[in-house]
């Protein structure tokens, strides 16, 4: 089956930047969505189609796609944003999920 | 603004069918443009996709899953339905309902914890 590797923990000082990434084999033609998860509550999207924001999202979330890595950045961060964040691909009709990256804002 | 609702029993005992349903709020099912969808996440664990189905009931089943997923649909209620047979204590898990629109998840559930246990 597909898989999606992510780094189990990111952590960034308030105000700087967290790169997060997602790999996976030929990624490049694959369209990336990202989930951010915060303790006891459902998953929110936060980007999807590799850099589309969905409305209300900040403008600081920003997602990228190229090779076999796609990203997503979170540019000055902020206390809120301390929260797990999922990678989504679709294989064979089947939605594909990261490992999931745990941000802790410093 | 669509909500989702999930609502079923919170314990099932090994063995026994799981059963959920999720209610959609706020749009109609029938819509034509969405699939829905449910997903789990067992204790401090990821996410699983569990699988979808269209208006017209169509479905869509993760693999290692197929063997014991029914996903339905009730289009009067506005509603769709989970059930999993033969459930053990590694279906534990927080169930999800979801919107897909297109290929990405924009609506969901605030999640329904079922745990199995006897």
């Amino acid at each position: 089956s597909y898989e999606l590797t992510q780094p189990l923990s990111v952590s960034v000082a308030l105000g700087q930047s967290a790169r997060i990434t997602c790999g996976g084999d030929k990624f490049g033609s694959r369209s990336v969505h990202w989930y951010q998860q915060k303790p006891g509550q459902a998953p929110v999207l936060v980007i999807y189609r590799n850099t589309y924001r969905p409305s209300g999202i900040p403008e600081r979330f920003s997602g990228s796609n190229s090779g076999n890595t796609a990203t997503l950045t979170i540019s000055r961060a902020q206390a809120g944003d301390e929260a797990d964040y999922y990678c989504q691909v679709w294989d064979n009709s089947t939605a594909v999920f990261g490992t999931g990256t745990k941000v802790t804002v410093l | 603004q669509v909500q989702l609702q999930e609502s079923g029993p919170g314990l099932v005992k090994p063995s026994q069918t799981l059963s959920l349903t999720c209610s959609v709020s706020g749009g109609s099912i029938s819509s034509g443009v969405y699939y829905w969808t449910w997903i789990r996440q067992p204790p401090g664990k990821g996410l699983e996709w569990i699988g979808y189905i269209y208006y017209r009931g169509s479905t869509y089943y993760n693999p290692s899953l197929k063997s014991r997923v029914t996903i339905s649909i009730d289009t009067s209620k506005n509603q769709f339905s989970l059930k999993l047979t033969s459930v053990t204590a590694a279906d534990t898990a927080v169930y999800y309902c979801a919107r897909l629109n297109g290929d990405y998840l924009n609506f969901w559930g605030q999640g329904a914890l079922v745990t199995v246990s006897s």
